[in-house]
């Protein structure tokens, strides 16, 4: 059974453009998380989605959002970047939304400069 | 307080050694508490995961330890090897919002 895949793998941007970073989940999966893991502040919960609606975001200024399609993968947009962007970005998925265990992809290495 | 406190940030442990991380939450609406081991550049994999009405859970090499009153649960690994160097992250959930919340993270290194 294929993992969290996850594109790009790395990415550089530098201040002021915007990024689209994808997903796709397991399989049979419907919930989609997204998590920062910037340097020094370990893991940060982004967003979540499910059944193609937004459910919860972290406290994450407006410009960070995403989307969930029919097919359940997922885009992470993030507008105006700055240099603290820079980061692992990673998505995870769940079986459905209530079920806990949470499976994470390798991440999206973004770079800003 | 939706924090989850871990220690120590970083452990070296000797070979056939048992590594111990500890984490301490304050949110008692937590009610799943899983721990993942991430290696450099890779994403963080789900190593083994605990509930409150056990106190402990093990799965091979690996144990949790939960203790409701104190609100902390710890990871031990047993017999520590150098393929287990990596980090470790412990994390809670309310299933409220889906989301986890991590701890701070411990970076393991086990001599041989």
């Amino acid at each position: 059974e294929a993992g969290v895949t996850q594109s790009p793998t790395h990415l550089i941007k530098t201040r002021g453009q915007q990024v689209t970073l994808r997903c796709s989940p397991i399989s049979g999966h419907t919930s989609v998380y997204w998590y920062q893991q910037a340097l020094g502040l370990g893991l940060q919960f982004l967003l979540w989605y499910d059944e193609g609606e937004e459910r919860n975001r972290g406290n994450f200024p407006p410009r960070f959002s995403g989307r969930q399609f029919p097919n359940y993968s997922s885009e992470l947009n993030v507008n105006a970047l700055e240099l603290e962007d820079s980061a692992l970005y990673l998505c995870a998925s769940s079986f459905r939304s209530g079920y806990n265990e949470q499976f994470f992809g390798p991440g999206t290495r973004l770079t800003v400069l | 307080q939706q924090q989850v406190k871990q220690s120590p940030q970083s452990l070296i442990v000797q070979k056939g050694g048992i590594s111990i991380i500890n984490c301490a939450y304050e949110n008692t609406a937590f009610d799943y508490f899983p721990w993942y081991q991430q290696f450099p550049g890779k994403g963080p994999a789900l190593l083994i995961a605990i509930r409150p009405d056990v106190s402990e859970k093990k799965e091979g090499r690996f144990t949790i330890s939960f203790n409701k009153s104190a609100k902390q649960f710890s990871l031990h690994i047993m017999d520590s090897q150098p393929g287990d160097s990596a980090t470790y992250f412990c994390a809670a959930s309310d299933n409220q919002g889906g989301k986890l919340i991590f701890g701070q993270g411990t970076e393991l290194s086990v001599k041989p």
